[in-house]
């Protein structure tokens, strides 16, 4: 049974510019959610997916869109790349009747020079 | 807002028991959890409370009082294995989304 994949791994970008991070969440799992985890702190949520729809949102500029796919994957956008964009991403997928307990993937590390 | 609480760092010995606490203030409530996250690696979850009490799950437990705002994580008879840091999170949506403390780093010593 696979966990939850994303990819990139690892990601280098320049200010100003776009990238894309994907998410397949753990088999049976319906709703995916986004986190960005700064060195040393603890994740953030960004936004959380259910349906194809954004359910909810964090407190993260409109820079930060994302998507989600019939097959219940997901894709987080950033536009126009800030330093401090720079971070761990982490997916996590659940499903509402486990509790709602999230299980992470790996995460994309995003360097932005 | 929400606030959650949990020491920076804990030092403890191999064999030894350890206690990380937590304290939170949150708009809502419907759960708090702990992750276990060794560097470069994702959270795997460890335990979760909705009610007043004791958690038990082999070598880790959790407690909590929701009329404290208070949790604690311990961890019996200690492993290197162990050194990681510890989040703790509340799900305070109703829904699944977490908000997490800014994480214990746990070192274990020979």
């Amino acid at each position: 049974d696979a966990g939850v994949t994303q990819s990139p791994t690892h990601l280098i970008k320049t200010r100003g510019q776009q990238v894309t991070l994907r998410c397949s969440p753990k088999s049976g799992h319906d709703t995916v959610s986004w986190y960005q985890q700064a060195l040393g702190q603890g994740p953030q949520f960004i936004f959380q997916y259910y349906e194809e729809e954004e359910r909810q949102r964090g407190n993260f500029p409109d820079r930060f869109s994302g998507h989600q796919f019939p097959n219940y994957s997901s894709e987080l956008n950033v536009n126009a790349l800030l330093l401090g964009d720079s971070a761990l991403y982490l997916c996590a997928s659940s499903h509402r009747g486990s509790l709602n307990i999230q299980y992470f993937g790996a995460g994309t590390r995003l360097s932005v020079l | 807002g929400q606030n959650i609480d949990q020491p920076t760092e804990m030092t403890a010995t191999e064999g030894a028991i350890v206690q990380i606490n937590c304290t939170y203030q949150t708009s809502g409530f419907n759960g708090l959890f702990w992750y276990q996250q060794h560097a470069g690696e994702a959270p795997t979850f460890l335990s979760y409370n909705v009610l007043d009490g004791l958690e038990e799950k082999g070598r880790f437990s959790s407690f909590l009082s929701r009329s404290k705002g208070y949790s604690y994580l311990l961890l019996k008879e200690l492993q290197m294995k162990d050194s990681a840091s510890y989040l703790c999170a509340v799900n305070h949506s109703g829904y699944s989304t977490l908000t997490f403390g800014k994480g214990t780093m746990l070192l274990v010593s020979p």
